[in-house]
Protein backbone atom coordinates (compact mmCIF):
# COMPACT_ATOMS: atom_id res chain seq x y z
CA UNK A 1 0.00 0.00 0.00
CA UNK A 2 1.08 3.70 -0.69
CA UNK A 3 2.19 5.55 2.14
CA UNK A 4 3.74 8.59 3.33
CA UNK A 5 5.81 9.27 6.21
CA UNK A 6 6.65 12.78 8.21
CA UNK A 7 8.38 12.07 11.12
CA UNK A 8 9.13 15.21 12.11
CA UNK A 9 5.86 16.49 14.27
CA UNK A 10 7.24 19.35 15.00
CA UNK A 11 10.18 21.89 14.16
CA UNK A 12 11.80 25.26 14.66
CA UNK A 13 14.12 27.73 12.92
CA UNK A 14 15.65 30.76 13.38
CA UNK A 15 14.29 33.63 11.01
CA UNK A 16 16.64 33.83 8.09
CA UNK A 17 17.93 30.47 8.83
CA UNK A 18 17.30 27.14 6.33
CA UNK A 19 15.19 24.48 7.41
CA UNK A 20 14.60 20.71 5.82
CA UNK A 21 11.02 18.85 6.33
CA UNK A 22 11.41 15.31 5.66
CA UNK A 23 9.30 13.49 3.69
CA UNK A 24 9.64 9.56 2.86
CA UNK A 25 7.22 7.67 0.55
CA UNK A 26 6.20 3.85 -0.12
CA UNK A 27 4.92 2.69 -3.31
CA UNK A 28 5.51 0.23 -5.78
CA UNK A 29 4.76 2.65 -9.14
CA UNK A 30 7.25 3.99 -11.21
CA UNK A 31 5.07 6.50 -12.04
CA UNK A 32 3.95 9.21 -9.20
CA UNK A 33 4.21 12.76 -7.81
CA UNK A 34 4.89 14.33 -4.87
CA UNK A 35 3.34 17.62 -3.34
CA UNK A 36 3.95 20.13 -0.94
CA UNK A 37 1.55 21.90 0.71
CA UNK A 38 1.88 24.58 3.58
CA UNK A 39 -1.39 25.47 6.13
CA UNK A 40 -1.34 28.62 8.14
CA UNK A 41 -3.37 29.16 11.14
CA UNK A 42 -6.01 30.14 8.80
CA UNK A 43 -6.89 26.59 7.69
CA UNK A 44 -6.36 27.00 3.83
CA UNK A 45 -4.22 24.47 2.19
CA UNK A 46 -1.46 26.61 -0.18
CA UNK A 47 0.27 24.32 -3.02
CA UNK A 48 4.32 25.27 -2.80
CA UNK A 49 6.28 22.55 -5.14
CA UNK A 50 5.87 19.49 -7.03
CA UNK A 51 8.34 16.74 -8.02
CA UNK A 52 7.77 13.93 -10.56
CA UNK A 53 8.92 10.41 -10.52
CA UNK A 54 10.77 10.67 -13.71
CA UNK A 55 12.04 14.37 -13.57
CA UNK A 56 15.74 14.62 -13.54
CA UNK A 57 16.66 17.90 -11.73
CA UNK A 58 15.23 18.76 -8.25
CA UNK A 59 11.96 20.82 -8.54
CA UNK A 60 12.70 24.81 -7.18
CA UNK A 61 9.95 27.35 -6.40
CA UNK A 62 11.39 30.88 -4.85
CA UNK A 63 13.20 30.13 -1.25
CA UNK A 64 11.27 26.13 -1.69
CA UNK A 65 13.25 23.01 -2.93
CA UNK A 66 13.02 20.14 -3.20
CA UNK A 67 15.94 17.38 -2.38
CA UNK A 68 14.21 14.57 -4.59
CA UNK A 69 16.08 11.24 -3.57
CA UNK A 70 14.58 8.60 -5.60
CA UNK A 71 16.70 5.46 -4.10
CA UNK A 72 15.89 6.26 -0.84
CA UNK A 73 12.44 6.92 -1.91
CA UNK A 74 12.76 10.49 0.15
CA UNK A 75 11.41 14.33 -0.81
CA UNK A 76 12.37 16.76 1.80
CA UNK A 77 11.36 20.35 1.70
CA UNK A 78 14.27 23.01 1.96
CA UNK A 79 12.73 26.37 2.80
CA UNK A 80 15.68 28.79 2.02
CA UNK A 81 15.99 32.12 4.41
CA UNK A 82 13.15 31.72 6.77
CA UNK A 83 10.49 34.26 7.41
CA UNK A 84 8.35 34.62 10.38
CA UNK A 85 4.93 33.98 7.92
CA UNK A 86 6.43 30.38 6.85
CA UNK A 87 5.16 29.07 10.71
CA UNK A 88 2.35 26.77 9.09
CA UNK A 89 1.68 23.08 9.30
CA UNK A 90 3.59 21.58 6.22
CA UNK A 91 1.91 18.43 4.48
CA UNK A 92 3.67 16.23 2.06
CA UNK A 93 1.72 14.45 -0.56
CA UNK A 94 1.68 11.74 -3.00
CA UNK A 95 -0.25 10.98 -6.46
CA UNK A 96 -0.08 7.65 -7.43
CA UNK A 97 0.21 6.87 -11.10
CA UNK A 98 -2.57 3.83 -11.38
CA UNK A 99 -4.77 6.50 -10.14
CA UNK A 100 -6.88 8.67 -13.33
CA UNK A 101 -8.26 10.91 -10.60
CA UNK A 102 -5.75 12.91 -9.27
CA UNK A 103 -5.94 11.26 -5.56
CA UNK A 104 -3.64 12.58 -3.18
CA UNK A 105 -2.02 10.21 -0.07
CA UNK A 106 -1.24 12.82 2.91
CA UNK A 107 1.42 12.47 5.50
CA UNK A 108 0.72 13.41 9.32
CA UNK A 109 2.41 16.70 8.37
CA UNK A 110 5.07 18.41 10.44
CA UNK A 111 4.63 21.77 12.09
CA UNK A 112 7.24 24.50 11.39
CA UNK A 113 7.57 27.58 13.98
CA UNK A 114 9.94 30.52 12.62
CA UNK A 115 11.22 32.13 16.01
CA UNK A 116 12.76 35.66 15.15
CA UNK B 1 -7.12 31.92 -10.03
CA UNK B 2 -8.71 28.59 -9.18
CA UNK B 3 -11.36 29.17 -6.68
CA UNK B 4 -12.70 26.59 -3.97
CA UNK B 5 -15.44 28.03 -2.08
CA UNK B 6 -16.98 26.25 1.09
CA UNK B 7 -20.11 27.08 2.65
CA UNK B 8 -18.99 27.69 6.21
CA UNK B 9 -15.87 28.50 8.14
CA UNK B 10 -17.26 27.41 11.69
CA UNK B 11 -19.99 25.24 12.46
CA UNK B 12 -22.22 23.60 15.04
CA UNK B 13 -24.08 21.01 15.02
CA UNK B 14 -26.05 18.44 18.10
CA UNK B 15 -25.62 14.87 17.70
CA UNK B 16 -28.11 13.21 15.26
CA UNK B 17 -28.36 15.70 13.37
CA UNK B 18 -28.16 15.71 9.09
CA UNK B 19 -25.54 17.94 8.28
CA UNK B 20 -24.56 19.09 4.61
CA UNK B 21 -21.45 21.08 3.59
CA UNK B 22 -21.08 22.79 0.74
CA UNK B 23 -18.10 22.77 -1.78
CA UNK B 24 -18.13 25.02 -5.24
CA UNK B 25 -15.14 25.27 -7.56
CA UNK B 26 -15.19 27.67 -10.43
CA UNK B 27 -12.57 25.32 -12.68
CA UNK B 28 -14.44 23.61 -14.55
CA UNK B 29 -12.58 20.67 -12.25
CA UNK B 30 -13.40 17.09 -13.39
CA UNK B 31 -12.31 15.69 -9.88
CA UNK B 32 -13.74 16.96 -6.48
CA UNK B 33 -12.59 15.79 -3.21
CA UNK B 34 -13.75 15.63 0.42
CA UNK B 35 -10.90 15.06 3.55
CA UNK B 36 -11.19 15.62 7.07
CA UNK B 37 -8.31 16.88 9.24
CA UNK B 38 -7.46 15.45 12.13
CA UNK B 39 -4.47 16.41 14.24
CA UNK B 40 -1.45 13.49 14.54
CA UNK B 41 -3.80 11.77 11.38
CA UNK B 42 -2.77 14.28 8.46
CA UNK B 43 -5.93 14.59 6.11
CA UNK B 44 -8.04 11.70 4.84
CA UNK B 45 -9.90 11.14 1.79
CA UNK B 46 -13.75 10.34 2.77
CA UNK B 47 -15.43 10.26 -0.81
CA UNK B 48 -14.27 11.64 -3.94
CA UNK B 49 -16.22 12.65 -7.36
CA UNK B 50 -14.70 12.52 -11.15
CA UNK B 51 -17.92 13.31 -12.43
CA UNK B 52 -21.75 14.45 -12.19
CA UNK B 53 -23.80 11.90 -10.29
CA UNK B 54 -20.17 10.02 -9.87
CA UNK B 55 -18.99 9.06 -6.68
CA UNK B 56 -16.30 6.46 -5.10
CA UNK B 57 -15.31 5.95 -1.26
CA UNK B 58 -12.18 7.24 -0.16
CA UNK B 59 -10.15 5.62 3.23
CA UNK B 60 -12.80 6.47 5.54
CA UNK B 61 -16.51 6.93 4.48
CA UNK B 62 -18.30 5.54 7.31
CA UNK B 63 -20.99 7.89 8.56
CA UNK B 64 -20.64 10.00 5.18
CA UNK B 65 -22.52 10.25 2.26
CA UNK B 66 -22.15 12.74 -0.83
CA UNK B 67 -23.88 14.09 -3.70
CA UNK B 68 -22.53 15.82 -7.42
CA UNK B 69 -25.59 16.82 -8.85
CA UNK B 70 -24.04 19.76 -11.05
CA UNK B 71 -20.00 19.82 -11.78
CA UNK B 72 -19.41 22.97 -9.49
CA UNK B 73 -20.63 21.99 -6.62
CA UNK B 74 -19.73 18.92 -4.33
CA UNK B 75 -21.68 18.06 -0.84
CA UNK B 76 -20.91 16.09 2.23
CA UNK B 77 -23.61 14.68 4.26
CA UNK B 78 -23.33 13.01 7.85
CA UNK B 79 -26.85 11.21 7.90
CA UNK B 80 -26.43 11.59 11.54
CA UNK B 81 -24.31 13.55 13.40
CA UNK B 82 -22.08 12.25 15.79
CA UNK B 83 -19.59 13.33 18.49
CA UNK B 84 -16.87 11.29 16.74
CA UNK B 85 -17.54 13.32 13.32
CA UNK B 86 -16.19 16.53 14.95
CA UNK B 87 -13.21 17.52 12.71
CA UNK B 88 -11.83 20.37 10.44
CA UNK B 89 -13.30 19.45 6.73
CA UNK B 90 -11.35 20.00 3.75
CA UNK B 91 -13.10 20.24 0.00
CA UNK B 92 -10.42 20.27 -3.06
CA UNK B 93 -11.08 19.71 -6.72
CA UNK B 94 -8.38 19.29 -9.63
CA UNK B 95 -8.00 18.76 -12.78
CA UNK B 96 -7.15 15.32 -14.38
CA UNK B 97 -5.68 17.09 -17.82
CA UNK B 98 -1.92 16.66 -16.73
CA UNK B 99 -0.37 14.62 -13.70
CA UNK B 100 1.03 17.56 -12.08
CA UNK B 101 -1.64 19.40 -11.56
CA UNK B 102 -2.12 20.38 -7.89
CA UNK B 103 -5.50 19.66 -5.78
CA UNK B 104 -6.97 23.37 -5.06
CA UNK B 105 -8.83 23.29 -1.40
CA UNK B 106 -10.92 25.32 0.31
CA UNK B 107 -10.53 27.19 3.55
CA UNK B 108 -12.09 24.32 5.20
CA UNK B 109 -15.06 24.10 7.60
CA UNK B 110 -14.28 23.36 11.35
CA UNK B 111 -17.38 21.22 12.72
CA UNK B 112 -17.96 20.49 16.28
CA UNK B 113 -20.85 18.21 17.21
CA UNK B 114 -22.29 18.26 20.64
Amino acid sequence: AQKITQTQPGMFVQEKEAVTLDCTYDTSDQSYGLFWYKQPSSGEMIFLIYQGSYDEQNATEGRYSLNFQKARKSANLVISASQLGDSAMYFCAMRDGAGGYNKLIFGAGTRLAVHP
Amino acid sequence: DVKVTQSSRYLVKRTGEKVFLECVQDMDHENMFWYRQDPGLGLRLIYFSYDVKMKEKGDIPEGYSVSREKKERFSLILESASTNQTSMYLCASASTDRFNQPQHFGDGTRLSIL
